[in-house]
């Protein structure tokens, strides 16, 4: 059964701290891979990931895959009380399977 | 331009009630997606749209769900005999290329919030 693992479920940090957020699949047929940040309701996109080894990078994010070892690592460096969100990681295969997301607060 | 939008922004509904719940794309986008959100738990992918046909229903969790989408344009979501497990937020996504599985950049609306009471 396809499945997506996001790790951790919840991260606290101060401002101008750097995290990485975890992505881990076990997927048939992928496609490509697709981070979100939802702040309310609707998810707003971020990346969308479909080769190996190249980084993609928007401001103080980045987001990397490795189709070998099965997973994508979101990065947020200098972290802004305005990143605080739930961050969705998203496999497209056959369909497209969300992980639960990990929550980050980031405090002043 | 117009983002996708959908309504009723909130919906309190009686168990056992039908709810019709609706999404605007954004104009010109072929491809139309309907997910849910359950509390604590990550997207849940319903159906998809490419123009007026759904390829792909396999995401309904019962017949008691059904959609569709006239003109290309709008789409409604229907859930008949409501129940309290129904509860969530549902989110509808449009995409300007028609395609599945899904390859390019999904615009989400606000989303719906459903509370089966």
């Amino acid at each position: 059964e396809d499945k997506v693992v996001q790790s951790p479920l919840s991260l606290v940090v101060h401002e101008g701290d750097t995290v990485t957020l975890n992505c881990s699949y076990e997927v048939t047929n992928f496609r490509s891979l697709l981070w979100y940040k939802q702040e309310k309701k609707a998810p707003t996109f971020l990346f969308m990931l479909t080769s190996s080894g190249i980084e993609k990078k928007s401001g103080r994010l980045s987001s990397i895959l490795d189709k070998k070892e099965l997973f994508s690592i979101l990065n947020i460096t200098a972290t802004q009380t305005g990143d605080s969100a739930v961050y969705l990681c998203g496999y497209n295969t056959d369909k497209l399977i969300f992980g639960t997301g990990t929550r980050l607060q980031v405090f002043p | 331009g117009a983002g996708v939008s959908q309504s009723p922004s909130n919906k309190v509904t009686e168990k056992g009630k039908d709810v019709e719940l609706r999404c605007d794309p954004i104009s010109g986008h072929t491809a139309l997606y309907w997910y849910r959100q359950s509390l604590g738990q990550g997207l849940e992918f319903l159906i998809y749209f490419q123009g007026n046909s759904a390829p792909d229903k396999s995401g309904l969790p019962s017949d008691r769900f059904s959609a569709e989408r006239t003109g290309g344009s709008v789409s409604t979501l229907t859930i008949q005999r409501t129940q309290q497990e129904d509860s969530a937020v549902y989110l509808c996504a449009s995409s300007f290329l028609a395609g599945y599985p899904i390859s390019y950049e999904q615009y989400f609306g606000p989303g719906t919030r459903l509370t089966v009471t």
